[in-house]
């Protein structure tokens, strides 16, 4: 039972365009939720993050969106390099003491110089 | 200085045989993790430890049993080792509290069962 999914396994974009991620989830009992970017042969590195209680976050060249009605989150990457070229995670969670965060199924970036 | 750090990065070991990953943490965290991701990429939770205590274990075999020696530290040991359990496992920490914070994995270590 996959409660976190990525649809799209892979996407390119051409280098300055924006590039959209998307995650839609099943359990309403989420209330955080994060991206995480992956380079092979390294662990998952925390790129953003977003509480239920908003529907936007904004770090730098990164926003994620959250539309808690459909049950869907996009991140966005606004312009778009080559060195973002990774695999994407999205993950969500519960409140303080649920001890565990759940992946969706990654979303390979290829950004085109 | 890595925040989480799990060795060794590559094991390469025979069937049936014992094995270790450890990992510690030197973020201050109260709440560690092992992940296993598989041959279809999924990160899976198998086990999380909030100071030292274990909170989940995620239908994983009895052959594979954590330790958490303190909060710092979380080792994975794995008894009678099968082909089906060469993967990649993630080692995390987190705080878990009034509000919700990130996870910090290690780099991974590639388990391959021959």
């Amino acid at each position: 039972d996959q409660q976190v999914k990525q649809n799209s396994p892979s996407l390119s974009v051409q280098e300055g365009r924006i590039s959209i991620l998307n995650c839609d989830y099943t359990n309403s009992m989420f209330d955080y939720f994060l991206w995480y970017k992956k380079y092979p042969a390294e662990g998952p590195t925390f790129l953003i993050s977003i509480s239920s209680i908003k529907d936007k976050n904004e770090d730098g060249r990164f926003t994620v969106f959250l539309n808690k009605s459909a049950k869907h989150l996009s991140l966005h990457i606004v312009p778009s390099q080559p060195g973002d070229s990774a695999v994407y995670f999205c993950a969500a969670t519960w409140s303080s003491g649920t001890y565990k965060y759940i992946f969706g199924t990654g979303t390979r970036l290829k950004v085109l110089a | 200085d890595t925040a989480v750090s799990q060795t060794p990065k590559y094991l390469v070991t025979q069937m049936g045989n014992d094995k270790s990953i450890k990992c510690e943490q030197n973020l201050g965290h109260d709440t560690m993790y092992w992940y296993k991701q598989d041959s279809k990429k999924f990160l899976k939770i198998m086990f999380s430890y909030n100071n030292k205590e274990l909170i989940i274990n995620e239908t994983v075999p009895n052959r594979f049993s954590p330790k958490s020696p303190d909060k710092a530290h979380l080792n994975l040991h794995i008894n009678s080792l099968e082909l089906g359990d060469s993967a990649v496992y993630f080692c995390a920490s987190s705080q878990v509290g009034q509000r919700n914070t990130e996870a910090f994995f290690g780099q991974g270590t590639r388990l391959t069962v021959v």
